[in-house]
This record gives C-alpha cells, structure tokens and sequence, in this order.
C-alpha cells in the first residue's frame, strides 16, 4: 500500500540553524500538506500546497517557514532560523486531488524535530 | 482556538466491549469529519469518515455517528480489540474550501484490558 514517507526520523538542532525535513507524498497525490504536534497539544495545520504554489498557510507558517516541492517526489519544510518554541513533531501529510469532496489525508510517520 | 475538542483525555474499556469516543465540534461550516489513530512515534492513520449529509458510516468494527443538530460525534468500535489501544483524534474540515485543511481534536488516549 502507497504510503507518506519522511526524513529524517529524528533532528537535533542548535537555536539558530537551519532545517530541512523532508517527505516524499504518495505518487498520485496532488495536495501536500505540513502539521506540526508540541509534545501535549494538539495537531496543528502549517501549509497546504497545490500546483506548486501555498493554497493555504496558518499563522503559525511565518516568514523563517518556507515549503518547496524540489522534483517530482519531494516535498520540503524549511525552518530557516529555528527558535526553541519550534520543537516539535512535524507531519507530512497528501491527498489525491481538490476536485472530489470528502478525499482523506494521508500522513508520514513524523520527524521529531528538537531544538537546543 | 477549540473548533473541535476532545473532552475525554482517556478512556478505558475491556476488550470485547464497546469503545465509544466523542467529539464536539463548534464551526457549522465544517461538512466533513475523520478520525484518525496514532500509535507512539508514528503518524496519524485515518480510521473512517463521514460528510455531513449523512448520519452514520460504518467500516467493519468502527462506526461514527454524526449529529449535526448537536454538533457531535462520535465513534463506536465494537468489539473492542488490544490492537485498539492507542490515541484516537477526531479532526473536522470544509469540503469545498479548497485546501482542506484539517482541525484536529486534542485526542483521546483508548486502552483496552484484556
């Protein structure tokens, strides 16, 4: 069965660094999409991304966040200057195509991201 | 912002039993609703759906259950399993707004005793 994949699994960073987390989407899919979960709280929407382009972003998604589908397969979530507050698990997730309702999102595994 | 909460932390059921999970969910334009299981260390894997035109969808041992009118959901899985064991998140979305953007539950942790 197709499945969202991630890399890496685990990052530790130093404040300040930049990081790149990676997913490779389901092949067919055509929506990307990055969550992120605080150890406690709840799943939370960052970006959608459609046509090479954000269709949507939250306000957490600001300007050290940026999101690039590179090639044919992947997909990436850049933090250019990590902040503390930006530890978390971070959740690729895609989804077939915005012309049928009801289509589900399918997510990776998560990168748990730490910085120190 | 608490579109859609949880208000069960934890539920524990014997197995065999009845797990029933709820949701409550605040913004009337939300017309489709998922659940979702998570396993420590692993993504969220989507469980079973349900759009709003309807009130009940089943899939084997799960079932949701939509009360628009109320603004709840529910999902039943019968007969409870220990593999069922793990974090269940009810999550809410608008069909037709485009990016479809998921609103999540802050969960609630199932375990099942044998």
């Amino acid at each position: 069965e197709p499945e969202v994949t991630q890399t890496p699994s685990h990052q530790v960073t130093q404040m300040g660094q930049e990081v790149i987390l990676r997913c490779v989407p389901i092949s067919n899919h055509l929506y990307f999409y990055w969550y992120r979960q605080i150890l406690g709280q709840k799943v939370e929407f960052l970006v959608s991304f459609y046509n090479n382009e954000i269709s949507e972003k939250s306000e957490i998604f600001d300007d050290q966040f940026s999101v690039e589908r590179p090639d044919g397969s992947n997909f990436t979530l850049k933090i250019r200057s990590t902040k503390l507050e930006d530890s978390a698990m971070y959740f690729c997730a895609s989804r077939v195509t915005g012309q049928l309702t009801g289509e589900t999102q399918y997510f990776g595994p998560g990168t748990r991201l730490l910085v120190l | 912002d608490q579109q859609v909460k949880q208000n069960s932390p934890s539920l524990s059921v014997q197995e065999g039993r009845i797990s029933i999970l709820n949701c409550d969910y605040t913004n009337s334009m939300f017309d489709y609703f998922l659940w979702y299981k998570k396993y420590p260390a692993e993504g969220p894997t989507f469980l079973i759906s349900i759009s709003s035109i309807k009130d009940k969808n089943e899939d084997g041992r799960f079932t949701v259950f939509l009360n628009k009118s109320a603004k709840h959901l529910s999902l039943h899985i019968v007969p409870s399993q220990p593999g069922d064991s793990a974090v269940y998140f009810c999550a809410a979305t608008r069909q037709m707004q485009g990016a479809q953007k998921l609103v999540f539950g802050q969960g609630t942790r199932l375990t099942i005793n044998p």
